[in-house]
């Protein structure tokens, strides 16, 4: 079973939209991390965000923000007035206390039409 | 800051052929692992290290070696080159050590490979 699903494969908005991509997980750890990478066209991956499960506090970082809820396995990335830079496959990874492992989403592939 | 290096970029093979992909961390990271990126599946482990001398399995590791002699290097041999391995390479590395792992990775420019 996957352990991480991303199940937006490609979402398109106008620039200036408001868009959330999702990010469902699957564990039975009760301490892991989740995180957030973003994959621009040049092909590298950034680092976003990362988030112990013991911090359920919603985090903002100017247009982008991150809405982690345990009690549905959710940890969903909004991006706020969208620009074309934002253009991207955004992957969600998540790895547990117990292992060694790091699980990533499928992505998903955001493009952004100006 | 080198960070994570890769080599090569591009690399073109053909069925039967071995070759190793290399990937070099400068940050004294204790955990390196390799990923294979394809269409659709996002990043699959193949193989990881929690520290010299140490490696394991991940995902997919089947078609690969891999060993870790020192801390700044985590090759990645492709013993005989087939078709299914065409896609692109990453190496990550990241501070976490060998009980847990839970600290960010800083990933390679990636390679891309062909098998033909």
């Amino acid at each position: 079973a996957q352990k991480v699903t991303q199940a937006q494969t490609e979402i398109s908005v106008v620039e200036k939209e408001d868009v959330t991509l999702d990010c469902v997980y699957e564990t039975r750890d009760t301490t892991y991390y989740l995180f957030w990478y973003k994959q621009p066209p040049s092909g590298e991956l950034v680092f976003l965000i990362r988030r112990n499960s013991f911090d359920e506090q919603n985090e903002i970082s100017g247009r982008y923000s991150w809405n982690f809820q345990k009690s549905t396995s959710s940890f969903n990335f909004t991006i706020t007035a969208s620009q074309v830079v934002d253009s991207a496959v955004y992957f969600c990874a998540l790895t547990e206390n117990t292992g060694n492992q790091f699980y990533f989403g499928t992505g998903t592939s955001l493009t952004v039409i100006p | 800051n080198a960070g994570v290096t890769q080599t090569p970029k591009f690399q073109v093979l053909k069925t039967g052929q071995s070759m190793t992909l290399q990937c070099a961390q400068d940050m004294n990271h204790e955990y390196m692992s390799w990923y294979r990126q394809d269409p659709g599946m996002g990043l699959r482990l193949i193989h990881y290290s929690v520290g010299a001398g140490i490696t394991d399995q991940g995902e997919v590791p089947n078609g690969y070696n891999v060993s870790r002699s020192t801390t700044e290097d985590f090759p990645l041999r492709l013993l005989s080159a087939a078709p299914s391995q065409t896609s692109v390479y990453f190496c990550a590395s990241s501070y976490s050590g060998q009980s847990t792992t839970n600290e960010k990775l800083f990933f390679g420019s990636g390679t891309q490979l062909s098998v033909l």
